[in-house]
């Protein structure tokens, strides 16, 4: 697959447990910051978006908190599913749109 | 509603030689990126395009590396010659908002230099 020869951190979780992947950004200006969720052999697809005005926001099953004085966000996945394995990345909106992506954290969902 | 396509999906050119991505977006999307994922390092930002112009290609590592959007629809991605460094994979994403809003990602182009 396309994460091969990358040594991501990964997470192991339980299916039904929840997830929590963190993420630390680097610029204090910004923001705009998108949770992207990848799957083998595809593009980067969005999951959930938070501006910095806000310090949390819901989605189905995903939530973003995002904590500005340390410049950290997190993702928490309610009851984690199979179809939930995946890299996860965050990424912070700078200038024109472009996307500045961190890492990413391999989820690995076992039964 | 067709997604953000990319062709080809695998590359396998040797040193040297020239190869050439290409992307389409969204219908109607105007902002068109490209970004990379050399093997080991996290997604990079290539360039930005607002209809056929480029708004910013701070990302583009050299002047090995050549993107235009004639006519504002789909772009292409030259390479050459390449390098075995530029081995990764190639993404596209479009997006209607000028400020990023939601960029939806094509599928990638693997491209593998020997």
């Amino acid at each position: 697959g396309e994460s091969v020869g990358l040594h991501l951190p990964t997470l192991s979780v339980q299916e039904g447990d929840n997830s929590i992947i963190n993420c630390a950004y680097s610029n204090s200006a910004s923001d705009y910051f998108i949770w992207y969720k990848q799957e083998s052999g595809k593009g980067p697809q969005f999951i959930i978006d938070i501006r910095s005005n806000m310090d949390k926001r819901q989605g189905q099953r995903v939530t973003v908190l995002l904590n500005k004085t340390v410049k950290h966000l997190s993702l928490q996945i309610a009851a984690t599913q199979p179809g939930d394995s995946a890299v996860y990345f965050c990424a912070e909106v700078r200038g024109w749109g472009k996307l500045q992506f961190g890492a990413g954290t391999q989820v690995v969902v076992t039964p | 509603e067709a997604g953000v396509t990319q062709f080809p999906s695998h590359s396998v050119i040797e040193k040297g030689q020239t190869v050439t991505l290409r992307c389409d977006p969204i219908s109607g999307h105007d902002n068109l990126y490209w970004y990379r994922r050399v093997m080991g390092k996290e997604i990079k930002f290539l360039l930005h395009f607002v209809k056929e112009s480029k708004q910013d290609e701070s990302g583009m590592p050299n002047n090995r590396f050549l993107a235009e959007r004639t006519g504002g629809t789909y772009s292409t991605l030259k390479v050459q010659p390449a390098e075995l460094e530029d081995s990764g994979v190639y993404f596209c994403a479009s997006s209607q908002d000028l400020r990023g809003g939601t960029q939806y990602f094509g599928p990638g182009t693997r491209l593998t230099v020997l």
